[in-house]
């Protein structure tokens, strides 16, 4: 299986300022990453595909220009929430589809917005 | 039914214990579904991935089986250990990258 870091952990900032969330796939190339949204007692959430060296595919309801997707390389993309909100306020986790079509997921990001 | 659903939402056994949960999925547009073990402040981590109506697979003391045409797939465990101890979430997916998921099944073994 791929084996999928996700920094940071956890963080807290103050309203109006960018966050970004790092996924990297330590041991598989990823030319396909998942993020991932889940608000308290709800499901995970697809946000975006992100595919590597295009633009990221973002589901409906997902503001593209507030939660910017890099994904350069076959071993990072990166979620940045742009002004970030209150109602940002969740935790964000990340995929690689690996092999056999499982998810590889890192540990994902709680962030909290103050 | 429109969504994936998962039940019960959370429950505890004694050690030893077996148990199952129930995931409940739309029968139309599957192509697969996977269930998924997330323990407390780590990565979910993947058990199975079912496409055929009728599969059954098993990763030791774990099971899972599937059946499409009425939309839902049992996970069994049998003689529960205090390490099982997780979330268990299932997710139907329609297609490659399109992944629904389930609010989750949370475990608890009690020693």
């Amino acid at each position: 299986g791929a084996v999928v870091s996700q920094h940071p952990s956890w963080v807290i900032c103050k309203s109006g300022t960018s966050v970004k969330i790092e996924c990297r796939s330590l041991d598989f190339q990823a030319t396909t990453m998942f993020w991932y949204r889940q608000f308290p007692k709800q499901s995970l959430m697809l946000m975006a595909t992100s595919n590597e060296g295009s633009k990221a595919t973002y589901e409906q309801g997902v503001e593209k220009d507030k939660f910017l997707i890099n994904h350069a390389s076959l071993t990072l993309s990166t979620l940045t929430v742009t002004s970030a909100h209150p109602e940002d306020s969740s935790f964000y986790i990340c995929s690689v589809l690996g092999a056999e079509e499982k998810l590889f997921f890192g540990s994902g990001t709680q962030l909290s917005v103050l | 039914i429109l969504n994936v659903e998962q039940s019960p939402q959370s429950l505890h056994v004694q050690e030893g214990d077996s148990t199952n949960f129930t995931c409940s999925f739309p029968s139309s547009n599957f192509y697969a579904l996977h269930w998924y073990r997330w323990e407390t402040a780590k990565s979910p981590e993947a058990l199975f991935v079912m496409t055929l109506n009728g599969d059954e697979k098993k990763k030791g003391r774990i099971s899972a089986t599937l059946n499409t045409k009425e939309g839902y797939s049992y996970l069994y465990i049998k003689g529960s250990q205090p390490e099982d101890s997780a979330t268990y979430l299932c997710a139907q997916a329609s297609g490659t990258y399109k992944y629904i998921f389930g609010t989750g099944t949370r475990l608890k073994v009690l020693a």
